[in-house]
């Protein structure tokens, strides 16, 4: 069990680029969050999916961003024409829970990302 | 509306002592859930605890228990005789019957000095 995975653990961008970012849950969990953390905050839930269908998504997920799970495995997360206001620390997690987020997440590294 | 509050932004200790996280938390529902995760520098959020609504029985796990009270609707952490490696930030979580997301505080950063 090698726990969940976050690629890149680091990436600056200039305003308006585009990136992406990839999250290898463990591998029997079938239900994959994304939260985003800024500085000296907590977390706050993004998205989910459960295998490959996207569940729900939060009001904080522009446009601009976009996330898949397309064979229930890794998943990606997009964030298009970025802004500095996209700063943060973005987490994934992991869980092999079905019917209730009432478990306990296992969590990447996360990735760092920095709009210059 | 959920909502955590960890007022406590950041406490310092020397090691051995023993330390007290608050957490406070609102919430409509009658069943819910709360959490605490440890995250230390190398940025991953470790899972310390789950709590549903209905269990008010306090934990003890090693050096670290837990006081649930739902008459002031708060949910402290405390580390006793701490050690540096106690040393991270920690967060306080809420979740709803359904829902599929954790809502967490702002959490607090303890620092244990030797």
């Amino acid at each position: 069990d090698t726990g969940v995975s976050q690629d890149p653990r680091h990436k600056i961008t200039k305003r308006g680029q585009n990136v992406t970012f990839r999250c290898d849950p463990i591998s029997e969990h079938n239900r994959l969050y994304w939260y985003r953390q800024t500085l000296g905050q907590g977390p706050e839930f993004l998205t989910y999916f459960q295998n490959e269908a996207q569940l729900e998504k939060s009001r904080l997920l522009s446009d601009r961003f976009s996330a898949e799970r397309p064979k229930g495995s890794f998943s990606t997360l997009e964030i298009q024409r970025t802004e500095q206001g996209d700063s943060a620390m973005y987490l994934c997690a992991s869980t092999e829970q079905w019917d209730s987020v009432n478990e306990k997440l296992f969590f990447g590294s996360g990735t760092q990302l920095s709009v210059l | 509306a959920q909502k955590v509050t960890q007022a406590q932004t950041e406490i310092s200790v020397v090691e051995k002592e023993d330390v007290t996280l608050d957490c406070v938390y609102e919430t409509r529902d009658t069943t819910y859930y709360l959490f605490w995760y440890k995250q230390p520098p190398s940025g991953e959020l470790v899972f310390l605890i789950r709590r549903n609504s209905f269990d008010e029985q306090n934990e003890i796990s090693g050096r670290y228990s837990w006081n649930f009270q739902k008459s002031t609707s708060s949910f402290n952490f405390t580390i006793t005789a701490s050690q540096v490696v106690d040393s991270a930030v920690y967060f306080c979580a809420l979740s709803e019957e359904g829902a599929q997301k954790l809502v967490f505080g702002q959490g607090t950063r303890l620092t244990i000095n030797p």
